[in-house]
């Protein structure tokens, strides 16, 4: 039983060029969450979505942050023109609908 | 003021001894209290859930939430060097988008 799977693991990308992070659910799982994790921080909520609608968006930068779940294939978190302060682990959780998230090993995005 | 309130640590014990890990929030909508456990560069793992205020036993490891004084700890007995990780904790709403609020994490070191 596979579980939260998010790719790429590790991703470089100079200022000014556009980061995509992807996340596949745990199977039967319909709700997807994005969370980012600075140094020393604790998981920042950013965005919950079902599939093909954003639930909540309460936690995402008003600028270059958008976030989609097609009928069909993964979840993209999309970060536009990258600066310093995006470099950080982006986790993917997925959930049934009750409190229990599970997420994934994150990806790790470093902008230089 | 943070929502959800824990000390980063780092803590540091001998194996064998009881760990108390602890989280103060200030929300009290907040209905659904969670622990995870994050290896390092890992995603987190779910420990344990409580639902409202009380105790809940899971092997080596004791969830307890006092509502009345928005508290909540984790207590871990025998403690092993596989242990050492951060320990976040995490609240939700009953009602709501189901997003959850984290703590910072606390790192803590279980010595041979």
């Amino acid at each position: 039983n596979a579980g939260v799977m998010q790719n790429p693991r590790h991703l470089v990308r100079r200022r000014g060029q556009e980061a995509r992070l992807r996340c596949s659910p745990m199977k039967g799982h319909s709700h997807v969450y994005w969370y980012r994790q600075l140094p020393e921080e604790g998981l920042k909520f950013m965005v919950y979505l079902q599939k093909e609608n954003i639930i909540d968006e309460s936690g995402m930068p008003k600028e270059r942050f958008s976030a989609e779940f097609p009928k069909e294939g993964p979840s993209i978190l999309r970060i536009q023109q990258v600066v310093r302060g995006d470099s950080a682990a982006y986790f993917c959780a997925s959930g049934g609908g009750s409190y229990e998230q599970y997420f994934g090993p994150g990806t790790r995005l470093t902008v230089t | 003021q943070k929502e959800v309130e824990q000390d980063p640590g780092p803590l540091s014990v001998p194996e064998g001894a009881i760990v108390s890990l602890n989280c103060t929030y200030s929300n009290s909508a907040f209905q659904y209290f969670m622990w995870y456990r994050q290896y390092s560069r890992k995603g987190p793992e779910l420990l344990m859930y409580t639902y409202s205020s009380g105790n809940k036993e899971d092997g080596r490891f004791t969830a307890q939430v006092d509502k009345s004084s928005k508290y909540i700890s984790l207590f871990i007995r025998d403690s092993q060097p596989s242990d050492s990780a951060t320990y976040l904790c995490a609240m939700s709403w009953i009602q709501g988008a189901q997003k959850l609020v984290f703590g910072q994490g606390t790192r803590l070191t279980i010595n041979p």
